[in-house]
């Protein structure tokens, strides 16, 4: 079974940082895509970025590119978001998500979400 | 960026009729659009992607269709489970949007 689970949220002051990490598990993380989406509180999806099987293809939304970096460790089958300069803004549920793999991209697979709260 | 607009933002249906969702692109995605469920508290769900391929699990009440940029999602006969808010989303240009989501609730 395939299973993303989400951690390192929480409460962060405007201009913080903060780590997510993604825990995957039931399947062979280094073959897969995997992707950041966020949902600010009562409103609606917005991908954050996408890293390929191997790292080398790395996409980023306008809203935090140059703030937010995301890598993944296949050894140890985890998937990171590194979000420096953080602002009120980015306050949503971050959730972990991967694709249904053979070249498509649509997001199959979904972990439980991370709360992220930016506020002084 | 492709702007994804889904109407209509509400859909009142009552339990065993048929309901049916848009979607439109603001330019052609071809067949590369999913549609997601999401239920209050929970991640959303990938229902069809590739337009019109129900994902594993899926059941046959729900379908897709649609190319270039208007899309449908139809499910025939609406159980009590599938009250919740309709994403669609086009995945084949970068970043991946999202439509804005239309709540389905019971009439």
């Amino acid at each position: 079974e395939v299973q993303l689970v989400e951690s390192g949220g929480g409460l962060v002051q405007p201009g913080g940082s903060l780590r997510l990490s993604c825990a995957a598990s039931g399947f062979t993380f280094s073959n897969y895509y995997m992707n950041w989406v966020r949902q600010a509180p009562g409103k609606g999806l917005e991908w954050v970025s996408y890293i390929s099987s191997g790292s080398s293809t790395i996409y980023y939304a306008d809203s935090v590119k140059g703030r937010f970096t995301i890598s993944r460790d296949n050894a140890k089958n985890s998937l990171f978001l590194q979000m420096n300069s953080l602002r009120d803004e980015d306050t949503a549920v971050y959730y972990c998500a991967r694709d249904v793999g053979r070249g498509n991209y649509a997001l199959q697979h979904w972990g439980q979400g991370t709360l992220v709260t930016v506020s002084s | 960026e492709i702007v994804m607009t889904q109407s209509p933002a509400t859909l009142s249906v009552s339990p065993g009729e048929r309901a049916t969702l848009s979607c439109r692109a603001s330019q052609s995605v071809g067949s590369i659009l999913a549609w997601y469920q999401q239920k209050p508290g929970q991640s959303p769900r990938l229902l069809i992607y590739g337009a019109s391929t129900r994902a594993t699990g899926v059941p046959a009440r729900f379908s897709g269709s649609g190319s270039g940029t208007q899309f449908t999602l139809t499910i025939s006969s609406l159980q009590s489970e599938d009250f919740a808010v309709y994403y669609c989303q086009q995945y084949g240009n970068w970043p991946g949007t999202f439509g804005q989501g239309t709540r389905l609730e019971i009439k």
